[in-house]
């Protein structure tokens, strides 16, 4: 499978625990994106790396919130002291330089209880 | 930023033709994207407009006026599967060409 690879696809997790998800971009692929979407809403945008360098942050994203790319291939995601608006699905995308669409993965669906 | 605004809700009769309408505000317009998500499953590529006009693929064609802010998605004939959420979003070089994204509109293709 040479598509966008997430892991894990579910996370149910206690309130306050902190949590980890896992992007693999196309490989030749040096933008990678990551999203969050609620229930019958559009994806909003957290973060964008191009290769391993964070140029975009949004002002939505609490300081709980942190991401890397290191070597500028896979990307980690991670959510600390984990609150019940934390449930979504978090959604990794990622495009060539010069390419046009984004392409998404299936996503982590977390549920904080 | 970027406002971007589509319909919520729209129902649809098998076989027939429908269109989605998003309008957009944004400083460094570099492209509008369509893309279709089924209930639970990642969004999927549709279509791309960054020039004015309509691009066509298959049986959904997509349209593009920068000088009104405003796309659609033309959606002919109609089939049950068609029955998704349509995603309009839009590409900004201002802020490092990241994709925002409308809400949304959800189709119901009715028998």
């Amino acid at each position: 499978d040479t598509g966008v690879s997430q892991d894990p696809r579910h996370k149910i997790t206690k309130r306050g625990q902190n949590v980890t998800f896992r992007c693999d971009p196309i490989s030749e692929h040096n933008r990678l994106y990551w999203y969050r979407q609620t229930l019958g809403q559009g994806p909003e945008f957290l973060t964008y790396f191009q290769n391993e360098a964070q140029l975009e942050k949004s002002r939505l994203l609490s300081d709980r919130f942190s991401a890397e790319r290191p070597k500028g291939s896979f990307s980690t995601l991670e959510i600390q002291r984990t609150e019940q608006g934390d449930s979504a699905m978090y959604l990794c995308a990622s495009s060539p330089t010069r390419g046009t669409e984004a392409f998404f993965g299936q996503g982590t669906r977390l549920t904080v209880v | 930023g970027q406002n971007i605004d589509q319909p919520t809700e729209m129902t649809a009769t098998e076989g027939a033709i429908v269109q989605i309408n998003c309008t957009y505000q944004t400083s460094g317009f570099n492209g509008l994207f369509w893309y279709q998500q089924h209930a639970g499953e990642a969004p999927t590529f549709l279509s791309y407009n960054v020039l004015d006009g309509l691009e066509e693929k298959g049986r959904f064609s997509s349209f593009l006026s920068r000088s009104k802010g405003y796309s659609y998605l033309l959606l002919k004939e109609l089939q049950m599967k068609d029955s998704a959420s349509y995603l309009c979003a839009v590409r900004d070089q201002d802020a490092g060409n990241m994709l925002t994204f409308g809400g949304g509109t959800r189709l119901m293709v009715k028998p």
